[in-house]
């Protein structure tokens, strides 16, 4: 159980265009869902947090015109990068939190390689 | 607010020798604690996690932590390792609090390289 999958695991971009990520909780209802990013080398950043149905909570110095959330159900969130440039290149992970009786664990989903061009 | 050290980036082991990656965090409320795994171009897998109960937590793998809350510490150990250990190491910590986000704060990660 606590299966977290992305979509696309991989993706390269012109800059300029834009870039939606899928973030799917597979066998649990997620009512809380996480958007990171990690560079090279490093820890996870956390960018945003959203709960189902309500407007994401963007953490300090990032972008929500640029780093649009929806998470328009209980098993779906999304990431839509806006006019990808070379910078957003990044790792981008999600994570699901849910009601499984274990309320404060995060289950991670595999990650999704953006590289803009 | 909360923080975690990881005190070790990198720790190398030879295969089959025990291991213990370091892990200390501050807080000025009680903890939740937990340990990921990341092998490359992976996302994160939970090894184990501390909510309450007893401090000793057994995961998957093998692994095993110990809470020490008088040290603040949760030290992540494994007896033998294997090859396939070779990862990245990360542990992690959010606050109890009752509603609200209980944002995961990540330590900056130690890289365990298991040689032959």
């Amino acid at each position: 159980g606590a299966v977290v999958s992305q979509h696309p695991s991989r993706v390269i971009c012109k800059s300029g265009t834009s870039v939606k990520i899928e973030c799917r909780s597979l066998d649990f209802q997620a009512t809380t869902m996480f958007w990171y990013r990690q560079f090279p080398k490093q820890s996870l950043m956390l960018m945003a947090t959203s709960n189902e149905g309500s407007k994401a909570t963007y953490e300090q110095g990032v972008e929500k015109d640029k780093f649009l959330i929806n998470h328009a159900s209980l098993t779906l969130s999304t990431l839509t990068v806006t006019s990808a440039h070379p910078e957003d290149s990044s790792f981008y992970i999600c994570s699901a939190r849910g009601q499984m009786g274990t309320g404060e664990t995060q289950y991670f989903g595999p990650g999704t390689r953006l590289l803009v061009l | 607010a909360q923080s975690v050290t990881q005190l070790d980036s990198q720790v190398p082991v030879f295969e089959e020798a025990p291991v213990e990656l370091r892990c200390n965090y501050s807080s000025s409320v009680s903890v939740y604690l937990f340990w990921y795994v990341q092998y490359p171009n992976q996302g994160l897998q939970l090894l184990l996690k501390y909510l309450s109960g007893s401090t000793l937590v057994k995961g998957i793998n093998g692994f095993e932590a110990e809470f020490n809350k008088s040290q603040t510490s949760f030290h992540l150990r494994k007896p033998s390792v294997h090859i396939s250990d070779t990862a990245e190491y990360f542990c992690a910590v959010s606050g109890r609090f009752s509603g609200g986000y209980n944002k995961l704060i990540f330590g900056a990660g130690t890289r365990l390289a298991v040689h032959p």
